[in-house]
């Protein structure tokens, strides 16, 4: 039962245009989420979260946004750069339950120069 | 963030063979760690939540003989394959909750020969 979907297993966006990734969930219990970046053959990277009391948080380039009610979230990255190619995983947790985070399968974003 | 190292980042072994692989938080106290399990092109599939001091919580479906945990201290998690075969050949991925956010390990990439 996957409670976290990434439904598009790839992006390609050009230098400099915004990526915009996706994720929806099913369990409405969840109260955090997450997104990580990760390149092959390394563990995740925490890249930004939100807290299911805010619908935004921004960090510098990268912009998380939260829609409870369609139970989908985004994340953004403006201006994109290549660097940023790697695999994005959305994950959340569920108020109860501290400790057990729900990922999504993955993104596989290409920002091509 | 956190920091997180694990230790091998990668082994080969032969079947039947046991392996053991290190998970340390290296700026932060974790009493409770994580591991992952991942296949290729797929999602983080955890495996067990690891307590110090106490037993670990193994997910459904996974083989408590098969993986041993075991936290020692504050710092340290390691996970024992033990017994391993070809088809334990994986990226594994250890994490740590620093307050409200899991932290990654590197990952280890056992190959069973």
């Amino acid at each position: 039962d996957q409670q976290v979907k990434q439904n598009s297993p790839s992006l390609s966006v050009q230098e400099g245009r915004i990526s915009i990734l996706n994720c929806d969930y099913t369990n409405s219990m969840f109260d955090y989420f997450l997104w990580y970046k990760k390149y092959p053959a390394e563990g995740p990277t925490f890249l930004i979260s939100i807290s299911s009391i805010k619908d935004k948080n921004e960090d510098g380039r990268f912009t998380v946004f939260l829609n409870k009610s369609a139970k989908h979230l985004s994340l953004h990255i403006v201006p994109s750069q290549p660097g940023d190619s790697a695999v994005y995983f959305c994950a959340a947790k569920p108020d109860y339950n501290f400790n057990k985070f729900y990922f999504g399968s993955g993104t596989k974003l290409n920002v091509k120069p | 963030g956190a920091v997180v190292s694990q230790h091998p980042s990668r082994v080969i072994c032969k079947s039947g063979t046991s392996v053991k692989i290190e998970c340390r938080s290296l700026d932060f106290q974790a009493t409770t760690m994580f591991w992952y399990r991942q296949f290729p092109k797929q999602s983080l599939m955890l495996m067990a939540t690891s307590n110090e001091g106490s037993k670990a919580t193994y997910e459904q479906g996974v083989e408590k003989d098969k993986f041993l945990i075991n936290h020692a201290s504050l710092t340290l998690s390691t996970l024992t394959v033990t017994s391993a075969h070809p088809e334990d050949s994986s990226f594994y991925i250890c994490s740590a909750r620093d307050q409200g956010t899991q932290f990654f390990g590197p990952g280890t990439r056992l190959t069973v020969l």
